[in-house]
């Protein structure tokens, strides 16, 4: 089946350092990647679209200057969170749909990132 | 606007016993509807979907759930839990019309005693 690989799975950096997470499709094409956030015990909140060659489309209040999104080809998106702060602290996954428009997501495995 | 609501934040129940997860969806077109579980520390693994066709779904590890147009639903069950289905789940619901955009609900938390 589809393999979404996402590195790192853990990380822990000093406050106003930047911090990149890679998520790569592994055995299919993925023309749009997704990337979430997920808060202890909360549910995973669509932080922003990845779109191969073209600009990543944010949702409404996240940070497209603190959250970076490149998706360079069609096998990997990175998120880089700029200038991080202890706040940002938090679990972030990425996923992307393989296939057909109602094919499943499949998820990386997330990134824990811890900011001190 | 589409959402999800899961309104049981934590199932309990005995080794053995039936298990159902809640989920009621809300989409103003016909909706693709989805069921993910979430080990500690990991990604959310992909259970089963609803498209169309036969309103009950059938999926990864004994999973099934029925989908239900009147009632808005799409509850997840399992015929006899399992200690491993102790998790958090996830559904999930997207507009067929309305983009790529995956909403999903809070999660509930299962805990399967033995």
């Amino acid at each position: 089946g589809a393999v979404v690989s996402q590195h790192p799975s853990r990380v822990i950096c000093k406050s106003g350092t930047s911090v990149k997470i890679e998520c790569r499709s592994l055995d299919f094409q993925a023309t749009t990647m997704f990337w979430y956030r997920q808060f202890p015990k909360q549910s995973l909140m669509l932080m922003a679209t990845s779109n191969e060659g073209s600009k990543a489309t944010y949702e409404q209040g996240v940070e497209k200057d603190k959250f970076l999104i490149n998706h360079a080809s069609l096998t990997l998106s990175t998120l880089t969170v700029t200038s991080a702060h202890p706040e940002d602290s938090s679990f972030y996954i990425c996923s992307a749909r393989g296939g057909q428009n109602n094919s499943p997501l499949h998820f990386g495995n997330g990134t824990r990132l811890t900011v001190t | 606007a589409q959402s999800v609501a899961q309104p049981e934040d934590q199932v309990n129940v005995a080794e053995g016993n039936p298990l159902t997860v809640k989920c009621t969806y809300s989409v103003s077109g016909n909706p693709y509807l989805f069921w993910y579980v979430q080990y500690p520390n990991r990604g959310l693994q992909f259970l089963l979907k609803y498209i169309t066709g036969d309103n009950l779904v059938k999926g990864s590890y004994g999973f099934e759930a029925e989908f239900n147009k009147s009632q808005t639903s799409f509850h997840l069950k399992k015929p006899s839990a399992l200690v491993s289905d102790s998790a958090l789940y996830f559904c999930a619901v997207r507009d067929r019309t309305a983009g790529n955009k995956l909403t999903f609900g809070g999660g509930t938390r299962v805990l399967v005693k033995p």
